[in-house]
């Protein structure tokens, strides 16, 4: 059974830079790619960006300056840095695993979730 | 398409047929997901590549995608179907775009 887990700071000041850890198990890390995606107290769900394990990796165009993420097959994880935050980027952060070539594909296993908020 | 449009709720009786649509630009040119997401709880895809259930999805849940517009279809709806659904697909950037969410009430 996969299973992924969110885990870093909960709390992070305007300006500065969140970042977030998914651990992966039960799965290889070379076989899919690997997504962040968010969701705004009350609100619906936005796609992050993904990395593949070859070595791509694409982003939402409204969030394309400010996102990092990358993999580390050695440790089975995939990381998400998003620089300058504010407020607006206040939210639970999910990762999941894509599904399915990309630009096809699918999420079949998410992440709890991590919420993060963004305050001074 | 750019953006998905689905209807903010929609409701039905227990027993009943609920239709959930999730609109876009050429809609059909790319495979579609469907999430049913309970309060407190992560996402579940219950729909994939249009009409495809992923193992442990009962059979009541049902999709289709055609023209510009995608349909999940839960047949005999039940009090546990209660939840938020989202459509998603990829635009032409390409990047992944979700639709705004459906809250389904069984009443």
């Amino acid at each position: 059974q996969v299973h992924l887990l969110e885990s870093g700071p909960g709390l992070v000041k305007p300006s500065e830079t969140l970042s977030l850890t998914c651990a992966i198990s039960g799965a290889s890390t070379t076989t899919s790619y690997w997504n962040w995606i968010r969701q705004s107290p009350g609100k619906g769900l936005e796609w992050i960006g993904y990395f593949y394990y070859s070595g791509s990796s694409n982003n939402n165009p409204s969030l394309e300056s400010r996102v990092t993420i990358s993999l580390d097959t050695s440790k089975s994880q995939f990381s998400l840095n998003l620089r300058s935050v504010t407020a607006a980027d206040t939210a639970l952060y999910y990762c999941a695993r894509g599904l399915g070539p990309p630009q096809r594909g699918h999420f079949d296993y998410w992440g709890q979730g991590k919420l993060v908020t963004v305050s001074s | 398409s750019d953006d998905l449009s689905q209807p903010l709720s929609v409701s039905v009786s227990p027993g009943q047929t609920a239709s959930i649509t999730c609109s876009g630009d050429k809609l059909e040119d790319s495979y579609v997901a469907w999430y049913q997401q309970k309060p407190g709880q992560s996402p579940v895809l219950v729909i994939f590549h249009d009409t495809r259930r992923p193992s442990g999805i009962p059979e009541r849940f049902s999709g289709s995608n055609s023209g510009n517009t995608a349909t999940l279809t839960i047949s005999g709806t039940q009090s546990i179907d209660e939840a938020d659904y989202y459509c998603q697909a990829w635009d032409s950037r390409p990047a992944v775009i979700f639709g705004g969410g459906t809250k389904l009430t069984v009443l």
